[in-house]
């Protein structure tokens, strides 16, 4: 069945580590994907999309993601993660076949951040 | 500019009642959306528009009805509220079929009693 899977529900980094939210779908053709984030209480905000083009690509707030066709996934990270990034990081498909722009979100990815 | 607004923040419904959520963007978007918000579940798709004056069923339809008699305004309705349709609603918008980028409203949160 056509799905997006993000394994990891819960995710606690320490301030200052590396971050890495990982991102699998299961789609003939290459889809369109994007990362949100959504904090606490709002609405959800656009970190980065592909289309095409370059398989690494770069976002708002320091983060980047990249496309890996071979392995169906979409994985963003960021360097150095700061408290204000804790939040829930949803990604996202379009398909590739799609006419009509729907999104096909996974589960979600609850990040925490110690201080 | 406002983006993408939507409208009540929150409302609390009993068991059969109705209401209607409103959706209202400024971007002059074609497509617009309707999506219901649940723990562990992400965002699931409940009807959306390619246009004015057309509607269509997402994934989750079922107790949901919706209009977009206006380009700017989608409007969802709940006839007969049941306890399964708490959750937080949130409106999107897209312009461009080429990008795809949704924008997204700040929801609305409502529990139905």
């Amino acid at each position: 069945a056509q799905s997006v899977t993000q394994p990891d529900i819960h995710i606690t980094v320490s301030e200052g580590a590396s971050l890495e939210l990982r991102c699998n779908y299961s789609y003939g053709a290459t889809p369109y994907l994007f990362w949100y984030v959504q904090s606490p209480g709002q609405g959800l905000q656009l970190l980065l999309k592909y289309f095409s083009g370059d398989t690494l690509v770069q976002g708002i707030k320091g983060f980047e993601a990249e496309f890996k066709r071979s392995q169906s996934s979409f994985n963003l990270r960021k360097p150095s993660v700061h408290w204000s990034d804790a939040a829930e990081y949803f990604c996202a498909v379009v398909p590739g076949s799609s006419n009509t722009g729907k999104l096909i979100f996974g589960q979600g990815t609850t990040l925490q951040v110690k201080p | 500019n406002a983006g993408v607004t939507q409208t009540p923040k929150f409302r609390v419904l009993k068991t059969g009642q109705s209401m209607t959520l409103l959706c209202a963007q400024d971007m002059n978007h074609e497509y617009m959306y309707w999506y219901r918000q649940d723990p562990g579940m992400g965002l699931r798709l409940i009807h959306y528009s390619v246009g004015e004056g057309t509607t269509a069923k997402g994934e989750v339809p079922d107790g949901y009805n919706v209009s977009r008699l206006k380009k700017q305004n989608f409007l969802l309705g709940l006839e007969s509220a049941a306890p399964s349709q708490t959750s937080v609603y949130f409106c999107a918008s897209s312009g461009q079929r080429a990008s795809y980028e949704q924008y997204f409203g700040p929801g609305t949160r409502l529990t139905v009693t």
